[in-house]
């Protein structure tokens, strides 16, 4: 079945690079999406990248895509307190709905 | 802030109430998803409305229930609460036919069941 998963902590320094990665099942996914939660709120896209793709960069993001491998990362460049949140990689499967994982807490320590 | 509209914010009800749950949509998106997010968990796919019509289905049982109105505003319905239906509920709006490419989500309702 689908599925996606993620480790559930991880803690930085400010300043330093943040690595958050995922795994999923669904070879069939098209769109892999990468959101942020923050206590309290709703969820915020930060970037997606389509199956076809290796790489996406948006300022301080990058996503890397390893379809063989069917793993996904998100890196944070000079990681500030305020990217202190839950992040969620998801998966869409070309029908209707998107599967999430249980998504990556991020401390941020000054 | 991505134009997508919840209501109420907050809400309590005790086992066997029925409870709805209201989502506006952005402007021009024509398909409606729901999600529910149980504590310390990611999002679970409840269903998806398309022009008014159910478009698809996660392993939710019939007791969730949903509409959508011409203006593309939208209902989640919960009949037979249940302690575990305690969650946030997120729906997501999109445009296009086959639902998300990039969904947009609302705050969300926060639902405890007593």
């Amino acid at each position: 079945g689908e599925d996606v998963e993620q480790s559930l902590f991880l803690s930085v320094r400010e300043g330093d690079s943040s690595v958050i990665n995922c795994t999923y099942t669904d070879s069939s996914s098209t769109y892999l999406y990468w959101y942020k939660q923050e206590p309290g709120a709703g969820l915020q896209l930060l970037t997606y990248i389509f199956s076809n793709m290796d790489m996406k960069q948006d300022q301080r993001l990058t996503v890397l895509l390893n379809k063989k491998d069917k793993h996904l990362s998100l890196r944070i460049a000079d990681t500030q307190t305020g990217d202190s949140a839950i992040y969620f990689c998801a998966e869409y499967d070309g029908g209707f709905k998107t599967i999430f994982g249980a998504g990556t807490r991020l401390f941020v320590k000054a | 802030e991505t134009g997508v509209t919840q209501s109420p914010t907050h809400l309590i009800k005790t086992r066997g109430q029925q409870v709805t749950l209201r989502c506006s949509s952005q402007s021009g998106h024509n398909t409606v998803s729901w999600y529910q997010q149980a504590l310390g968990q990611g999002p679970q796919f409840i269903f998806q409305y398309y022009r008014e019509e159910e478009n698809g289905r996660g392993n939710f049982p019939p007791r969730f229930s949903g509409l959508q109105f011409p203006n593309y505003s939208s209902e989640l319905n919960v009949n037979a609460l249940e302690l575990d239906d305690s969650a946030l509920y997120l729906c997501a709006s999109t445009r296009g036919d086959r639902g998300s490419e990039t969904q947009y989500f609302g705050p969300g309702t926060r639902l405890l069941v007593l």
